[in-house]
């Protein structure tokens, strides 16, 4: 199986912050990497696939970059509504087993 | 719009069953894989369970294999999850997913998702 780490697990931080979040695999993915924000008491949302394709409707404050094993999520300017908790997920293997991150929280400083 | 509406969860004893339904609407249910992704109180995303476009194909996490069941009807839009044996482990938010293409096969992704359907395994 493919294992995915995301660093740091949490992380505080002040509105207009530029913040990253690392995701690293244990293998090569290609560029077959996606991250999803999730806000509390609501479901993931996809904001970037391919490893830096912004889904339509995402702030274009939001990036993704990488490939092979190493991935970021970058937050240009960090806004209100951006407080949630961030998963990359690899889509390189056909079988979704522990397919995603264990998650980095993005806590208001 | 494209939605889904899980429903079905409850509060269940340890070693009953549950049966959840997620309802698609505003797309071609038909044409999709669909997959079910829980997360545990306070824990992260876990994927569960995925079905082909026709139900042909199915795979399950090595934490339910033997006791969940995936299953859709393609003639209700629906999708269905079937939780036998169930374990306190079993306990958090189920979500459905709809992939990206008819079959499940490297670089897909899980959207959108729906608003998920709690479950609770307690005596």
């Amino acid at each position: 199986d493919i294992q995915m780490t995301q660093s740091p697990s949490s992380l505080s931080a002040s509105v207009g912050d530029r913040v990253t979040i690392t995701c690293r695999a244990s293998q090569s993915v290609s560029t077959y990497l996606n991250w999803y924000q999730q806000k509390p008491g609501t479901a993931p949302k996809l904001l970037i696939y391919d490893a830096s394709i912004l889904q339509t409707g995402v702030p274009s404050r939001f990036s993704g970059s990488g490939s092979g094993t190493d991935f970021t999520l970058t937050i240009t300017s960090l806004q209100p509504e951006d407080f949630a908790t961030y998963y990359c997920q690899q889509s390189y293997s056909d079988l979704p087993e522990r397919t995603f991150g264990q998650g980095t929280k993005v806590e208001i400083k | 719009q494209v939605q889904l509406v899980e429903s079905g969860g409850g509060v269940v004893q340890p070693g009953k069953s549950l049966r959840l339904s997620c309802a698609a609407s505003g797309f071609s249910f038909d044409t999709y894989a669909m997959h079910w992704v829980r997360q545990a109180p306070g824990k992260g995303l876990e994927w569960v369970a995925l079905i082909s476009f026709d139900g042909g194909y199915k795979k399950f996490a090595d934490s339910v294999k033997g006791r969940f069941t995936i299953s859709r009807d393609n003639s209700k839009n629906t999708l269905f999850l079937q939780l036998n044996s169930l374990t306190r482990d079993d306990t958090g938010i189920y979500y459905c997913a709809r992939d990206r293409r008819a079959i499940t096969v490297a670089n897909y992704w899980f959207d959108p998702w729906g608003q998920g359907t709690l479950v609770t395994v307690s005596s």
